[in-house]
């Protein structure tokens, strides 16, 4: 099993929809979860952290189920500049910030 | 400010060939990682940096990859003898001592014909 899995799609939606990708994790000890975005060619950005009390930011809104070890990304209002694939990131225990990446979910906002 | 810069953006090399490839951290920053990211698969991680302290080389795929990080600044990632399998995108990571968020720099594409 992977440490970190997610759907990689594409999701195809249209301008102004609401999406909501999931990811889980295997390691039940991880601390610390990360969305992180990434454009096609381009370096991988941190779009927010995920903490167990939710967070929002904006249009996106990250939750974390520890019991069921999965984490939540939900965008509303899609824009067509929100394209881009979208990695969920773990920091599993042990020592250090090393981060474990899922294959990322790619994002097609359309008109 | 600046961000983290790499070197060389693109390098084609031939098989059996060894390359060098650099990273600029963001100033202050005194964690550096590596990472790579070939077609169709996650981001792996190879390497860690932390201060003075011993590298955390767990990540590295063979003893054809090495890192050093010298003065605690800018480091170099060496593959000995490239493979075909070697060629990814190679990106570099720093994170300041505050903050557990790391910056990524461009990465450096190589491919290994």
């Amino acid at each position: 099993r992977k440490e970190v899995e997610q759907d990689p799609g594409p999701f195809n939606v249209p301008e102004g929809a609401t999406v909501a990708f999931n990811c889980t994790y295997s390691n039940s000890a991880s601390q610390s979860f990360f969305w992180y975005r990434q454009d096609c060619r381009k370096e991988p950005k941190l779009l927010m952290s995920v903490y167990s009390s939710g967070n929002e930011d904006g249009r996106f809104t990250a939750q974390l189920n520890r019991a069921s070890q999965y984490i939540s990304l939900l965008i509303r209002d899609s824009k067509l500049s929100d394209s881009a694939t979208y990695l969920c990131v773990v920091i599993p225990p042990g020592g250090g910030n090393k981060l474990t990446f899922g294959t990322g979910t790619q994002l097609k906002v359309e008109l | 400010g600046a961000g983290v810069s790499q070197s060389p953006s693109n390098k084609v090399t031939e098989k059996g060939k060894d390359v060098e490839l650099r990273c600029d951290p963001i100033s202050g920053h005194t964690a550096l990682y590596w990472y790579r990211q070939s077609l169709g698969q996650g981001l792996e991680f190879l390497i860690y940096f932390q201060g003075n302290s011993a590298p955390d080389k767990s990540g590295l795929p063979s003893d054809r990859f090495s890192a050093e990080r010298t003065g605690g600044s800018v480091s170099t990632l060496t593959i000995q003898r490239t493979q075909q399998e070697d060629s990814a995108v190679y990106l570099c990571a720093s994170s300041s001592p505050l903050r557990n968020e790391q910056f990524f720099g461009p990465g450096t594409r190589l491919t290994v014909l």
